[in-house]
């Protein structure tokens, strides 16, 4: 099945910027997704882009893709405390199965 | 507002008993919702696809007896852990696809923990 891998911490400060990384390996997919869980709670849809787009930017958020390389970011500009969480990485299949990475725990500090 | 609901939110069984975990699509039919679980500190886990009027599919690994699906209706799923045990406890979560968006939307889970 899919792999999907990103780094599992990020500590950013108050007002920066965070990036996310993503890797994926199945060429073929369609859609990429970035969602948000916070402590206890279900996922939260971020945003999403299509396989034939570099960017898509929604307010805060930029997602980058770069298919040659199977790469996929979140930046999140201005990053405030209420963006702690953990943002997972998904992939879907063409059966609408997701994969999803293990998750990156950001943690906002003062 | 909320997409998907699941009921209950939280649930504590005794090992041996069976627990069913209710999710919901609001205002929209979904034929095909998905089922998830996920360990501490751990990424989400496909389980089953769960599709109105026909059995579900099941992931690899996944014993299909252990985990009852059930889509009786357009905005039901239900997922019955039978004869639960400490190491099913676990959160749930269930997902729905919207026709025509290419989108899932994920409800709040369910967390089970078995004594």
């Amino acid at each position: 099945g899919e792999d999907v891998e990103q780094s599992l911490f990020l500590s950013v400060r108050e007002g920066d910027s965070s990036v996310i990384n993503c890797t994926y390996t199945d060429s073929s997919s369609t859609y990429l997704y970035w969602y948000k869980q916070e402590p206890g709670a279900g996922l939260q849809l971020l945003t999403y882009i299509f396989s034939n787009m570099d960017m898509k930017q929604d307010q805060r958020l930029t997602v980058l893709l770069n298919k040659k390389d199977k790469h996929l970011s979140l930046r999140i500009a201005d990053t405030q405390t209420g963006d702690s969480a953990i943002y997972f990485c998904a992939v879907r299949s063409n059966d609408y199965k997701l994969s999803f990475g293990a998750g990156t725990t950001v943690t906002v500090r003062a | 507002g909320a997409v998907v609901s699941q009921h209950p939110s939280r649930v504590i069984c005794k090992s041996g008993t069976s627990v069913k975990i209710e999710c919901r699509s609001l205002d929209f039919q979904a034929t095909t919702m998905f089922w998830y679980r996920q360990f501490p500190k751990q990424s989400l886990m496909l389980m089953a696809t769960s599709n109105e009027g026909s059995k579900a599919t099941y992931e690899q690994g996944v014993e299909k007896d252990k985990f009852l699906i059930n889509h009786a209706s357009l905005t039901l799923s239900t997922l019955t852990v039978t004869s639960a045990h400490p190491e099913d406890s676990s959160f749930y979560i269930c997902s729905v696809i919207l026709a025509g968006v290419e989108t899932q939307y994920f409800g709040p889970g369910t967390r089970l923990l078995v004594l």
